[in-house]
């Protein structure tokens, strides 16, 4: 299985501020014949399932705020959100499809320093 | 709106069954695979299973093959988690999610809120 491996565990940043969260698999996810990073990012608030903020590592989900953004390829993978709004707490994960079994992240936990 | 409603959840002893339930709405259900997922503070979330648009393709994780089947009824937009010989380390949160396409592997466009399965005597 592809083991994905979130750092941190835990972040707390300045509301207006900028959060970076990192997601490393264990290989590679990108796609040769296609050229995609088969990567996506949710958001999971208290008491809600999972919501799809990102895709294919860089593509953003309908509705979601053009603050939060996605990047990388292959191996290493990152979750910005420019300005952090207190509406952006909660966990985020990331999540691999390149192949079943699709794996998680452990999870990183955002909130207001 | 999308809406994906789970249902059947419930306290049960280790070694009994369950049928789980997911009622899907708002998007045509039969040009989507469908997938069951569950998550635990311990192990985080976790892929369990999925059935292709059809019915044609299915997958199991090694944790639950052999034990749990999954269907689909694409009439009544209707997927179903058969749960035999149920273990304490089956507890948790079990969720439906929305596919972005027919088959394979994939990312999870919606997913449901979720039914709570315990399994402890």
């Amino acid at each position: 299985d592809i083991v994905m491996t979130q750092s941190p565990d835990s972040l707390a940043v300045s509301l207006g501020e900028r959060a970076t969260i990192s997601c490393k698999s264990s290989q590679s996810v990108f796609f040769t014949s296609n050229k995609k990073d088969y990567l996506a990012w949710y958001q999971q608030k208290p008491g809600q399932p999972p919501k799809l903020l990102i895709y294919w590592a860089s593509s953003r989900a309908s509705g979601v705020p053009d603050r939060f953004s996605g990047s990388g390829s292959g191996t290493e993978f990152t979750l910005t959100i420019s300005s952090l709004q207190a509406e952006d707490v909660a966990i985020y994960y990331c999540q691999h499809y390149y192949t079943f079994p699709v794996t998680f992240g452990q999870g990183t936990h955002v909130e207001v320093k | 709106e999308v809406q994906l409603v789970e249902s059947g959840g419930k306290l049960v002893k280790p070694g009994r069954s369950l049928r789980l339930t997911c009622l899907a709405s708002g998007f045509t259900f039969d040009d989507h695979a469908m997938h069951w997922l569950r998550q635990t503070p311990e192990k985080g979330l976790e892929w369990v299973s999925s059935i292709s648009w059809d019915g044609g393709s299915i997958g199991y994780a090694v944790s639950v093959k052999g034990r749990f089947t999954i269907s689909r009824d694409n009439a009544k937009n209707s997927l179903y988690l058969e749960m035999n010989s149920l273990r304490p380390e089956d507890t948790a949160l079990y969720y439906c999610g929305k596919a972005h396409q027919r088959d394979t592997a994939t990312y999870y466009e919606a997913w449901g809120q979720g039914t709570l399965v315990t399994v402890s005597s």
